[in-house]
């Protein structure tokens, strides 16, 4: 399984632009680059999945070079409510019966 | 709605009362598991279910037990709950058939044990 790397925590201002990128060195070939989100208390709850070059959906944008030892999840405009835990995943082949939490990236969004 | 419920949210128990903490999912999904977070540990697996009567160890499983008799129920049991299982628990399932691998968590057991 892949290891991740991440900052541990993040401050931005509302309305800012956001990315928080994340390493994953030893990818392999099958797996799938996806991120969670996480308040406290609460569940993760899964943001966006990609592969390789640009995903975005309604949420966020993913965006993975061609080596894909890396990728930056982007956040448009935060928001008060954007504070929270944001994990990057590599899980193998994209199978989700074994996920591999780490420490995450802890978002601060300040007024 | 999709959604994956436990119960009980918050729970108090003293050390080696049996105790079980419900998940269900409705969304048909095959894959179900269940995991601790602790501070600065983050999120561990406990046991995770590839379908029904298909159970296996995650990283953490001392002292816990699962079933899986049914698609839609996966509890985890504490057979002897001691205050290291003190611990905040998540309920997880998915289906390893979709294209977006989604992992749906439910929104969390606090247990305390004293």
């Amino acid at each position: 399984l892949a290891k991740t790397t991440q900052p541990i925590s993040m401050d931005s201002y509302e309305g800012q632009e956001v990315n928080i990128t994340c390493s994953h060195n030893n990818i392999a070939t099958n797996d799938y680059i996806t991120w969670y989100q996480q308040f406290p208390s609460q569940g993760p709850r899964f943001i966006i999945q990609g592969y390789k070059t640009k995903v975005t959906n309604e949420v966020a944008s993913l965006f993975i070079p061609a080596d894909r030892k890396s990728s930056t999840l982007s956040l448009p405009r935060v928001s008060l409510s954007d504070t929270a835990v944001y994990y990057c995943l590599v899980p193998l082949g994209g199978a989700t019966n074994k996920l591999i939490f780490g420490t995450g990236t802890l978002l601060a969004v300040q007024p | 709605e999709a959604q994956v419920t436990q119960n009980p949210r918050y729970l108090i128990t003293v050390t080696g009362k049996k105790l079980t903490v419900t998940c269900s999912q409705n969304m048909n999904h095959e894959y179900m598991s269940w995991y601790r977070q602790d501070p600065g540990l983050g999120l561990r697996q406990i046991y995770y279910s590839m379908n029904v009567e298909v159970t296996d160890k995650g990283d953490v499983p001392e002292g816990y037990k699962v079933s899986r008799k049914e698609k839609r129920n996966f509890p985890l049991i504490l057979e002897s709950p001691s205050p290291n299982q003190t611990s905040l628990y998540f309920c997880a399932s998915s289906d390893p058939r979709d294209r977006v691998t989604e992992a749906f968590f439910g929104q969390g057991t606090r247990l305390t044990v004293v």
